[in-house]
């Protein structure tokens, strides 16, 4: 969905070094998500947010850390990167009106070496 | 908690013929299921959900899923496939929290048509 975006697109770092992805949307949506999504297992919840001033852990939540700087941005941050964090990492966003349809961005493939 | 399971790693039928990709539930209270769809190098795409009403729903690109409350199952269906369809797809289910809701999806199901 192009009104969500993801960047970087790419990006290999090296253990140890703190990194951070960033999502943005232009869908007015008040309800933003990470996912991380490992082969075999789908996609698992890292962190939600369903408001500027509302943060909460999702499944996998150690390691990462994110801030909802604006309504239209959410960002995660890995703070000191391990390679098991090597993954595809996508952002989501949905409201009340979606009714539950989360509308997600291209992803971001992270290799940390 | 809710979950969803996909039994199926790979399903592979030849274009033409109709598909079925399974998904079975565990919720506790209404089921709010849904599909999506993953192509190579892309985030997920949305294709139908089920909140209440008629247990046949009709998505994207032809797809549709039937809602089966007795076998707690909501399988997506093709009649016809295309080489197109090729893709990742997963079923997923609203979790209902204090504060808000969200989705817990399954492992996914790799689709794969041959022409």
């Amino acid at each position: 969905d192009a009104d969500v975006t993801q960047t970087p697109r790419n990006r290999i770092t090296k253990t140890g070094k703190r990194i951070m992805l960033e999502c943005s949307q232009t869908k007015g949506h008040d309800r933003m998500y990470w996912y991380r999504q490992d082969p075999g297992l789908g996609l698992r919840l890292i962190y939600y947010s369903f408001d500027v001033k509302d943060i909460n852990k999702g499944e996998i939540s150690d390691g990462y850390s994110v801030s909802r700087q604006a309504q239209a941005k959410f960002s995660l941050s890995l703070e000191s990167a391990i390679p098991n964090q090597t993954a595809l990492y996508f952002c989501a966003t949905s409201d009340l009106a979606s009714k539950e349809t989360q509308y997600f961005g291209p992803g971001t493939r992270l290799l940390v070496l | 908690a809710q979950s969803v399971a996909q039994p199926e790693d790979q399903v592979n039928v030849a274009e033409g013929n109709p598909l079925t990709v399974k998904c079975t539930y565990s919720v506790s209270g209404n089921p709010y299921l849904f599909w999506y769809v993953q192509y190579p190098n892309r985030g997920l795409q949305f294709l139908l959900k089920y909140i209440t009403g008629d247990n046949l729903v009709k998505g994207s690109y032809g797809f549709e899923a039937e809602f089966n409350k007795s076998q707690t199952s909501f399988h997506l269906k093709k009649p016809s496939a295309l080489v197109s369809d090729s893709a990742l797809y997963f079923c997923a289910v609203r979790d209902e929290g204090e504060y808000g809701n969200k989705l817990v999806f399954g492992a996914g199901t790799i689709l794969r048509v041959k022409s």
